[in-house]
C-alpha cells in the first residue's frame, strides 16, 4: 500500500494480558516513530528506529513497553501485563531519511482498550 | 513539563473567516515546527512545515508564522471551510545532523469547528 499501515485497527484486551501491535512502514522509509495518544491529547513519543536500530527509546512508559523493527521495515509495539492507564490510540509513523526530508506519515493507529 | 503549549483548546469559526491557531515552545533546541490535521479515527496529516530561518510560510489557505525570539509560532487558516473542521495539532522537533527529524513533541491539539 502507498501509506503507514497499522494491524489491529482495535484491540480489546483483558487486564494482565500482552498485546502486539504491528506497524508496515511506507516502502523504503528509514525512519519509523511509535506515539502514544490518549483520548482528547495529542500524540506522545515512545520511541523511534532508523532502519532496524532504535535510537531513542526514552518515551516508553515503563519496562512493560518493547519495540523492535528487526529487518528495518515492519516494526512491533510490544506491552506485556497491560494495564488500564495503558489504553490508547497507539500510532506508528515514519519518514523519509534523505537530506531535510522530514516530513512523517502517520497510520490510522490501533485503539487498545484495557478492561 | 509541556514543552509546547498550544491555544484556543477549541475554535468556532463562521464559513470564510480566518482561523488563528497558537503555539509556544520552550525548548531553543528545537528547529522544526509541523502542523498536523486530524479527523475523527484517522492519524494526524501534515498540513505544513516551518523551520526557523524565515518567519512566514504559506501554503494555499494555510500560513505559518514564526516568532523565534518570542518562541512562538502560529496557524492562520484563510477562507475556513465546513471540511477544515478537525482538531488541529502543532508540533516541534530537532532535526538531526543526519537531516531526518527526531521524535516530535506535540501540543494538545485545538479542536476547530467551521460554522456553514
Amino acid at each position: 500500500g502507498a501509506g503507514v499501515s497499522q494491524s489491529p485497527r482495535y484491540k480489546v484486551a483483558k487486564r494482565g494480558q500482552d498485546v502486539a501491535l504491528r506497524c508496515d512502514p511506507i516502502s523504503g522509509h528509514v525512519s519509523l516513530f511509535w506515539y502514544q495518544q490518549a483520548l482528547g491529547q495529542g500524540p506522545e513519543f515512545l520511541t523511534y528506529f532508523q532502519n532496524e536500530a532504535q535510537l531513542d527509546k526514552s518515551g516508553l512508559p515503563s519496562d512493560r513497553f518493547f519495540a523492535e523493527r528487526p529487518e528495518g521495515s515492519v516494526s512491533t509495539l510490544k506491552i506485556q501485563r497491560t494495564q488500564q492507564e495503558d489504553s490508547a490510540v497507539y500510532l506508528c509513523a515514519s519518514s523519509l531519511f534523505s537530506g531535510m526530508r522530514t516530513e512523517a506519515f502517520f497510520g490510522q493507529g490501533t485503539r487498545l482498550t484495557v478492561v | 513539563q509541556q514543552q509546547v503549549k498550544q491555544s484556543p483548546q477549541s475554535l468556532i469559526v463562521q464559513k470564510g473567516g480566518i482561523s488563528i491557531i497558537n503555539c509556544a515552545y520552550e525548548n531553543t533546541a528545537f528547529d522544526y515546527f509541523p502542523w498536523y490535521q486530524q479527523f475523527p479515527g484517522k492519524g494526524p496529516a501534515l498540513l505544513i512545515a516551518i523551520r526557523p530561518d524565515v518567519s512566514e510560510k504559506k501554503e494555499g489557505r494555510f500560513t505559518i508564522s514564526f516568532n523565534k525570539s518570542a518562541k512562538q509560532f502560529s496557524l492562520h487558516i484563510m477562507d475556513s471551510q465546513p471540511g477544515d473542521s478537525a482538531t488541529y495539532f502543532c508540533a516541534a522537533g530537532v532535526v538531526n545532523s543526519g537531516g531526518g527529524a527526531d521524535g516530535l513533541t506535540f501540543g494538545k491539539g485545538t479542536h476547530l469547528i467551521i460554522q456553514p
